[in-house]
């Protein structure tokens, strides 16, 4: 099993749809959690971090359940422009590897 | 700048060559990662180095790829022998090493074997 696992999609949904994504991961010691973004040919961007408490960047939100390990990433009013692949990261903290999934790819059409 | 820096940002040579990669990440980071990423693909984790700590070589596919990092800063990535399959964009990054911060790419190299 790998370490953190996502649905590779593909996604295709219209304008202003919502939509979400999930991520598991195995080690119960992870301590921080990332969603990035990345573009075709080009290299990822952070999106935004992912707090326990759960947070929000305009139309995006992070959740974490530490019980059920897994993270999640939601997109309200989806736009052109997120067209992407969107990829999770977990952390181990205390100076451990972070370990990215493998991907999810979101086409957001007209 | 203020970013990581990789060059060269194309690489192409022929079967059988050695190859250097180098990574110049952001001022002050500590941990600094190689990952190599083939059309299409995820990223493939290669190598970590953390501090003054032994890299983690878990993910290197083999005895012809090694890295080094000098003075915890600049780190190059060798390829011995390379074969066709070697081609792949190799991208490197880099964090303050701390809990809760996240890992900063560069543009990458584009490599690509004759």
């Amino acid at each position: 099993r790998k370490e953190v696992e996502q649905d590779p999609g593909p996604f295709n949904v219209p304008e202003g749809a919502t939509v979400a994504f999930n991520c598991t991961y195995s080690n119960s010691a992870s301590q921080s959690f990332f969603w990035y973004r990345q573009d075709c040919r080009k290299e990822p961007k952070l999106l935004m971090s992912v707090y326990s408490s759960g947070n929000e960047d305009g139309r995006f939100t992070a959740q974490l359940n530490r019980a059920s390990q897994y993270i999640s990433l939601l997109i309200r009013d989806s736009k052109l422009s997120d067209s992407a692949t969107y990829l999770c990261v977990v952390n181990r903290g205390s100076a451990g590897k972070s370990t990215f999934g493998d991907g999810t790819t979101l086409t957001v059409k007209p | 700048g203020a970013g990581v820096s990789q060059s060269p940002s194309n690489k192409v040579t022929e079967k059988g060559k050695d190859v250097e990669l180098r990574c110049d990440p952001i001022s002050g980071h500590t941990a600094l990662y190689w990952y190599r990423q083939s059309l299409g693909q995820g990223l493939e984790f290669l190598i970590y180095f953390q501090g003054n700590s032994a890299p983690d070589k878990s993910g290197l596919p083999s005895d012809r790829f090694s890295a080094e990092r000098t003075g915890g800063s600049v780190s190059t990535l060798t390829i011995q022998r390379t074969q066709q399959e070697d081609s792949a964009v190799y991208l490197c990054a880099s964090s303050p090493g701390q809990p809760g911060q996240p890992q900063h790419f560069g543009d990458g190299t584009r490599l690509s074997i004759l």
